[in-house]
């Protein structure tokens, strides 16, 4: 089963607080590749990150950075010194190689509110 | 525009009613995907084209759904006989690609059913 658990449903913080959002997947497939994406109160999902499961390498993107642990098939997402524009709902997906669609397989989403 | 776009952003319709609702993709972009996301949780695979081809249909939840993309650019999606259970926001998605693209959304169609 493909499946992706993402078992914070709010989470609430005060602006500068370190966040991390959980993020957990379920797949047979040995080549996928894990993304977050970001919806903010306009509803448009906004992409964050993609990775390929070959390349655990954490990232780091200014305040957000990712790491990935294929050990325990987690793709937590970090953002440091949250701001009050990070209030959003995130969602983490998967996309199994297997297949010939590339359809995104989507979590519960996680509702941040970081208040001022 | 540069996005993808969605029209009508709202749609109210009566239980039994068909609806159609259609996407933009940004110019280009070989595949195009549809989502439905229900309130309050993640969006759900619906149905997958590669230009004007159906390659996947999995997620559509019956035969009252119906998607098309003649001509491998605009799709529209068709909901024959509205029910209460209808109701949620459609998303739609283009690609330059597949699978380890990434995927960019429009901002979808709010559809209530009365």
């Amino acid at each position: 089963a493909q499946k992706v658990t993402q078992a914070q449903t709010e989470i609430s913080v005060v602006e500068k607080e370190d966040v991390t959002l959980d993020c957990v997947y379920e797949t047979r497939d040995t080549t996928y590749y894990l993304f977050w994406y970001k919806q903010p109160p306009s509803g448009e999902l906004v992409f964050l990150i993609r990775r390929n499961s070959f390349d655990e390498q954490n990232e780091i993107s200014g305040r957000y950075s990712w790491n990935f642990q294929k050990s325990t098939s987690s793709f937590n997402f970090t953002i440091t010194a949250s701001q009050v524009v990070d209030s959003a709902v995130y969602f983490c997906a998967l996309s199994p190689a297997s297949g010939n669609t590339g359809k995104l397989i989507f979590g519960q989403g996680t509702t941040l509110q970081v208040k001022p | 525009g540069a996005g993808v776009s969605q029209s009508p952003r709202y749609k109210v319709a009566k239980r039994g009613q068909d609806v159609a609702l259609r996407c933009d993709p940004i110019s280009g972009h070989v595949s195009l995907f549809w989502y439905q996301q229900a309130l309050g949780q993640g969006p759900e695979f619906l149905t997958y084209f590669q230009n004007e081809a159906q390659l996947d249909k999995s997620g559509l939840p019956s035969d009252r759904f119906f998607a098309e993309r003649p001509e491998g650019s605009v799709s529209t999606l068709k909901i024959q006989r509205t029910q209460q259970e209808d109701s949620a926001v459609y998303l739609c998605a283009s690609s330059p690609g597949t699978k380890r693209y990434e995927q960019y959304f429009g901002p979808g169609t709010r559809l209530t059913v009365t």
